[in-house]
């Protein structure tokens, strides 16, 4: 299985903050990298798909970057409705993994 | 954009079945590969199990192999999943997840989720 590992595991912001969220593949996943956000009690909402591009609908201070291993969620001035858990997932292989969550506080 | 409305889930001892569904509509369901994700207490995303937009191809994750099976019925626009000989461990909210890819080109990421429905496996 290819592990998924999210740093931080969780992460104090303020409205209007940059943050930066990274995401490390245990192998080369090319850009099959997706980004989702969870807020309590609800479903996950797909952010970006392929790594790097914005799924429609999702506002564009949300942006995606990275291939290979190495890949970055940032969110460029962090507006209320932010503050939610946000997972990647590799979609190069089944089982499809996700990372372990980082929650934005 | 479409809606998946998951249901079947309840309270159950270790060892039994129970079979969950996923009614889906506003989008062309037999079109897309269906995902099974599911989500322990407080805990993060598991991928559990997915079918082709034609029910032939299926996956599973190794912990549910053997015991999960995945069906769907594209004229009734239905997904199910039937858990045989439940554990402890299968106590979660599980999604039912359209795939963002279309036919022969699954991506494998999910686009539209259900609310869920809660498994919980008493030991």
């Amino acid at each position: 299985d290819i592990q998924m590992t999210q740093s931080p595991a969780s992460l104090s912001a303020s409205v209007g903050d940059r943050v930066i969220i990274t995401c490390r593949a245990g192998q080369t996943i090319s850009t099959y990298l997706y980004w989702y956000q969870q807020k309590p009690g609800k479903a996950p909402n797909l952010l970006i798909y392929a790594a790097s591009f914005l799924q429609s609908g999702v506002p564009s201070r949300f942006s995606g970057s990275g291939a290979g291993t190495d890949f970055t969620l940032t969110i460029s001035s962090l507006q209320p409705e932010d503050f939610a858990t946000y997972y990647c997932q590799q979609s190069y292989t089944p089982p499809f993994t996700f990372g372990q969550g980082t929650r934005l506080e | 954009q479409g809606q998946l409305v998951e249901s079947g889930g309840g309270v159950v001892q270790a060892g039994t079945s129970l079979r969950l569904s996923c009614a889906a509509s506003g989008f062309s369901f037999s079109d897309y590969a269906i995902h099974w994700v599911r989500q322990a207490p407080g805990k993060g995303l598991e991928w559990v199990t997915m079918i082709w937009y034609d029910g032939i191809n299926k996956d599973y994750a190794d912990s549910v192999k053997g015991r999960f099976t995945i069906s769907r019925d594209n004229s009734k626009n239905t997904l199910s999943l039937q858990m045989n000989n439940l554990r402890a461990e299968d106590t979660a909210v599980y999604y039912c997840a359209k795939d963002r890819g279309r036919r022969r080109l699954p991506q494998n990421a999910f686009d539209l989720w259900g609310q869920g429905t809660m498994v919980t496996v008493s030991s």
